[in-house]
């Protein structure tokens, strides 16, 4: 999940478990969701998203859930690898002038061979 | 495509002191934004420039300015440098800055003295 601590919250799995990411978002209008990996030495990539008109998106060996009635969104990683290993973020973007994404304060993900 | 190349990749200056960093965006990409990322306020916004034009401003001090040339290049300034500056500065491009996703480059990592 997200923190608003100095430290980022970690997960630690195994390789080839599945890894679930969290995410509480703090605007109910907001209507476009984008998670992205940053690896170290790195800015972040995107991995995918979604818009609020759907509760539900796969990529490929993730997927998306979005949850409105508690603003709450999770990436799920099936059968991770040790290149998974990154600190995930999540950014939400509110309707109307900007589109300024906002982002979360991520996840380090650690993958263990 | 090229991706976002942001230079220099490290500096190192002191209090005081002022700094221009750069970021070329990917190829017809006409929205350059900037975000500054410290491990205890994570990805913060600075501005983003569209057409030349600051379109969008972050909750930074003046002391932080930018500019966007007719190429789509940009150029980020911070004057008088303070400690507080030090951190990973990201440069993020994308077609229109509307609801999409960023392309990030790999940062200027920047340390005040």
């Amino acid at each position: 999940g997200e923190s608003v601590g100095l430290h980022l919250p970690t997960l630690s799995v195994q390789e080839g478990d599945n890894s679930i990411i969290n995410c509480a978002y703090s605007n109910s209008a907001s209507d476009y969701f984008i998670w992205y990996k940053q690896e170290s030495g790195k800015g972040p990539q995107f991995i995918i998203d979604i818009r609020s008109n759907m509760d539900k998106r796969q990529g490929q060996r993730v997927t998306v859930l979005l949850n409105k009635t508690v603003k709450h969104l999770s990436l799920q990683i099936a059968a991770t690898q040790p290149g998974d290993s990154a600190v995930y973020f999540c950014a939400e973007t509110r309707p109307g002038g900007s589109y300024i994404p906002t982002f979360g304060r991520g996840t380090s993900l650690i993958v263990h061979p | 495509k090229a991706g976002v190349t942001q230079t220099p990749r490290y500096l190192i200056k002191t209090r005081g002191q002022q700094v221009t960093l750069s970021c070329s965006p990917i190829s017809g990409h006409r929205s350059v934004s900037w975000y500054q990322q410290t491990p205890g306020q994570g990805l913060q916004f600075l501005f983003e420039y569209f057409s030349e034009t600051q379109r969008n401003k972050g909750n930074f001090p003046g002391r932080f300015s930018g500019r966007q040339f007719s190429n789509s290049r940009s150029e980020m300034n911070v004057s008088t440098l303070e400690l507080g500056d030090s951190a990973l500065y990201l440069c993020a491009s994308s077609p229109t800055g509307g609801r999409e996703k960023l392309f990030f480059g790999s940062g200027t990592q920047l340390s005040v003295l």
